[in-house]
This record gives C-alpha cells, structure tokens and sequence, in this order.
C-alpha cells in the first residue's frame, strides 16, 4: 500500500510566522502535489513537482513556496504566514503514468490554523 | 472558474437504496476522471476511474458513468451502505502531459440507516 505521511495532524502558528509543513511517500512516486481543502471550495492546487528540484505552480500559489530536495519529500512553505491560510492541507503523490492512468495517493492531511 | 463542478452540496440516501452522486465538467480537454472519498479526518482515498474513451466503469458495488457529449459524470453506489457516508469528489485530469487534477467542490452523502 502507498503510504504518504505528513508531519503533523494539527498545527497551531502565529500570523507573520515562516510555516513548513513536511510530507513524505514511501512509493517511489515521481509527482507530488499540495491541495489546500476549504469548505464550499473542494481541493485546490498550490504546487506540484514531477521531479528532484522541479516544482510548478498550481491554481493558488499566491503566498506559498515549495521545496523537493529528495524524491521521497515535498515541503510546502508559508513565508510569511496570514489567517487566511488557515486550511486543511494535503499531500499527494502518483507515480508517472506513462499511457496508463495513476491515481493521486493522499495524505491525512495537517489542519493548520493561524492566528 | 469553476471546471469541475458538483451541484449538490449534500445528499441523504436510504440505507440498501441506490445512491446518485453527479458532476459537470466544462474543460474538454480532460481525458481522465476519478471520485474519491473522503471521510473525516482522513485524506482523500480513490474510488473509481473512468478514461474519456469508455462510458461506463464498474468495480463491485460502484459504477461510474461518463457522458462526454453533455460533459457530465455520475457516481452510482448500489446498494448503499452505512459506510458510504462521506464527501465524495469528482476529479478530471487532462490531456496535456501533466498529472495535474482538478478537483470539484465536493458531495457530502449520507446514508440513513
């Protein structure tokens, strides 16, 4: 089974704060990606990266950085952190499909909460 | 803009009964669609697939349904189950080359037993 493990389940940090919030995949897995879930607003993408030091901007990169320095790990980075960024966030990661389809593995995903 | 997009935020279905989860879609150039549900405090876990090519998939008690003309998908669970009640998503993938999916805004099902 893919196991895609993030660091922390609640995290609680301070407005202005720099945030990392870690996630790792056991799989071997060439892409990996960072959704943010707001309710009424599904899972939307903020980066993904399809390789070692490769990363791509998703749908709301605005504030965010990414780092993916080994391919088992992909950080995700609030530089300067504000209350709306408050979210639940979730990690995924699929390996590359190569004409044939791969479902995006997920995460349990960080509540992390700004104050 | 919305690309995926799933109309009823929420929908109660009588235990044993068939359960109809839809989606829209307004990006013809996805090829690949996925559901996935999610249960709370847990991350998404995949359901079912379907590739633009076909119009139906089926995995025991879960169908999924691909009307490509009327950019239209549904999810069919029969019969439905208490286990069932989560927040389901519908996902498109294009045909660009990247893995990159676009998810909607989610069905919150519940089932009553």
């Amino acid at each position: 089974d893919v196991k895609v493990t993030q660091s922390s389940r609640y995290l609680v940090k301070r407005t202005g704060e720099k945030v990392f919030l870690e996630c790792v995949q056991d799989m071997d897995h060439e892409n990996m990606f960072w959704y943010r879930q707001d309710p009424g607003l599904g899972l939307r993408l903020i980066y993904f990266s399809y390789d070692v030091k490769m990363k791509e901007k998703g749908d709301i990169p605005e504030g965010y950085s990414v780092s993916r320095e080994k391919k088992e790990r992909f950080s995700l980075i609030l530089e300067s952190a504000s209350t709306n960024q408050t979210s639940m966030y979730l990690c995924a990661s699929s390996s590359q499909s190569d004409g044939s389809n791969q479902p995006q593995h997920f995460g349990d995903g960080t509540r992390l909460s700004i104050l | 803009d919305q690309q995926v997009k799933q109309n009823s935020p929420s929908l109660s279905v009588q235990e044993g009964r068939i359960s109809i989860l839809n989606c829209d879609y307004t990006n013809s150039m996805f090829d690949y669609f996925l559901w996935y549900k999610k249960y709370p405090a847990e991350g998404p876990t995949f359901l079912i697939s379907i590739s633009s090519i076909k119009d139906k998939n089926e995995d025991g008690r879960f169908t999924v349904f691909l009307n490509k003309s009327a950019k239209h998908l549904s999810l069919h669970i029969v019969p439905s189950q208490p286990g069932d009640s989560a927040v389901y998503f519908c996902a498109g993938k294009d045909n660009f080359g990247n893995e990159k999916l676009t998810f909607g805004t989610g069905t919150r099902l519940t089932i009553i037993p």
